[in-house]
């Protein structure tokens, strides 16, 4: 079975930095990939399909890459109502989400 | 506007039965997937299975085989998940969500969640 990884579980960072967070899947995922925003106490927030493409009304600080098994979210400049836990999940047979990674402030 | 709106909070016993319903509103009810998703407090997404709007057919994820049903009823763009002999550990916040227009299974809208709490 395809394992998710995320790194790091958890970080901490400035507003205005820039965050990186890595997911890597055990196999190739054939660029499967979407990353999720869940802030505390919310419904999760789909923020990038197919490795990289942007959802309507997502901010354009929000970039995704890579391919193969290693793919990236980046969140260019970091803002206040950036804090949450993100979630990357594949698709390109049964959805797996990876474990998340909490941005703190 | 679409909108995917779910039953409200349920409080069970080990070894009954849930169900929950999923009403969607704002888009072609059978052109999409409806998927379900669990999150255990504290914990992250857990993907339980997705039913056909259009067909009926579903697939489940393998550890729900045996204790999971979902149907739907086209004629109020209504999905429902039953879970069948619920443990301590089944207690969660269950989403529904669509699934894309593609087919592919990632999830542009959810539902707000259905706390299930099981307990004695």
């Amino acid at each position: 079975d395809v394992q998710m990884t995320q790194s790091p579980s958890s970080l901490s960072a400035s507003v205005g930095d820039r965050v990186t967070i890595t997911c890597r899947a055990s196999q190739g995922i054939n660029n499967g990939l979407a990353w999720y925003q869940q802030k505390p106490g919310k419904v999760p927030k789909l923020l990038i399909s197919a490795v990289s493409t942007l959802q309507s009304g997502v901010p354009s600080r929000f970039r995704g890459s890579g391919s193969g098994t290693d793919f990236t979210l980046t969140i260019t400049s970091l803002q206040p109502e950036d804090v949450a836990t993100y979630y990357c999940q594949k698709y390109d047979s049964a959805p797996l989400f990876g474990p998340g990674t909490k941005v703190h402030i | 506007q679409v909108q995917v709106v779910q039953s409200g909070a349920e409080v069970k016993k080990p070894g009954a039965s849930v169900k929950v319903a999923c009403k969607a509103s704002g888009y072609t009810f059978s052109d999409y997937y409806i998927h379900w998703v669990r999150q255990a407090p504290g914990q992250g997404l857990e993907w339980m299975g997705r039913i056909s709007a259009k067909s009926g057919g579903t697939d489940h994820a393998q550890r729900f085989q045996d204790r999971v049903t979902m149907t739907r009823d086209t004629s109020i763009s209504t999905a429902y998940l039953e879970l069948r002999s619920l443990r301590s550990d089944d207690t969660a916040v269950y989403y529904c969500a669509r699934g894309h227009i593609s087919g592919a299974s990632f999830f542009d809208y959810w539902g707000q969640g259905t706390p299930v709490t099981v307990s004695s």
